[in-house]
């Protein structure tokens, strides 16, 4: 079964800063999906980010990017110029590839605070 | 267009009681999937329905049940409820493997 690990239950960033968010996670297969999503106290699940295993390249999404490293099976988040409206609880989540339905798998979460 | 919209957003019942929780899917979108969510924690995928049919199902007992009407709109029911049931559920609907949309979710407590 696949897992997701999130190591840290929270961070904090100073406005304006760079934060690393990490995830590790474990799976036998060879195609899947990646994602980095975001839930303020509004609830609602919001995509980050999201990385397709078979490209090397990593995701960037303006102020956010990905350092994905496969064979570590390691993904963590890299935000930058950190904003006020960033502070929310973060997730990983895994997707298995090859199959055009599933579930996602989610870490425990990651909860970032930003000071002005 | 309406993203996903999730009925009612707040729910109190009493152990031993039966729930229904209700979900739109996003305009286009032909698959739903609940999750649960407990304070704090990862949602937990409890089933995905595609065409009117439970397509996938996560490690939760046969008192959670479901539908998916020809409309792709779809229920969630917990029967006999337990205070351990008590949680966020969240619907996401998709037409695709990654492109999800979550509803803010439905808070249910059990008392």
């Amino acid at each position: 079964a696949q897992t997701v690990t999130q190591s840290q239950p929270e961070m904090s960033v100073q406005e304006a800063e760079t934060v690393t968010l990490s995830c590790t996670y474990d799976t036998s297969e060879s195609d899947y999906y990646l994602f980095w999503y975001k839930q303020p106290p509004s609830r609602q699940m919001i995509l980050v980010i999201r990385q397709e295993a078979y490209k090397q390249q990593n995701a960037t999404e303006n102020r956010f990017s990905v350092n994905f490293q496969k064979a570590a099976k390691s993904f963590s988040l890299k935000i930058s110029d950190s904003q006020l409206g960033d502070a929310a609880m973060y997730f990983c989540a895994y997707h298995a590839g090859g199959t055009s339905y599933g579930k996602l798998t989610f870490g425990q979460g990651t909860i970032l605070t930003v000071h002005p | 267009d309406a993203g996903v919209t999730q009925s009612p957003t707040h729910l109190i019942k009493t152990r031993g009681q039966q729930v229904t929780l209700r979900c739109s899917p996003k305009s286009g979108h032909d698959t739903v999937s609940w999750y649960q969510q407990a304070l704090g924690q990862g949602p937990q995928f409890i089933f995905q329905y595609y065409e009117e049919e439970e397509r996938q199902r996560g490690n939760f007992p046969d008192r959670f049940s479901g539908h998916q009407y020809p409309n792709y709109s779809s229920e969630l029911n917990v029967n006999a409820l337990l205070l351990g049931d008590s949680a966020l559920y969240l619907c996401a609907s998709s037409l695709s493997q990654w492109g999800y949309t979550f509803g803010s979710g439905t808070r249910l407590t059990v008392v």
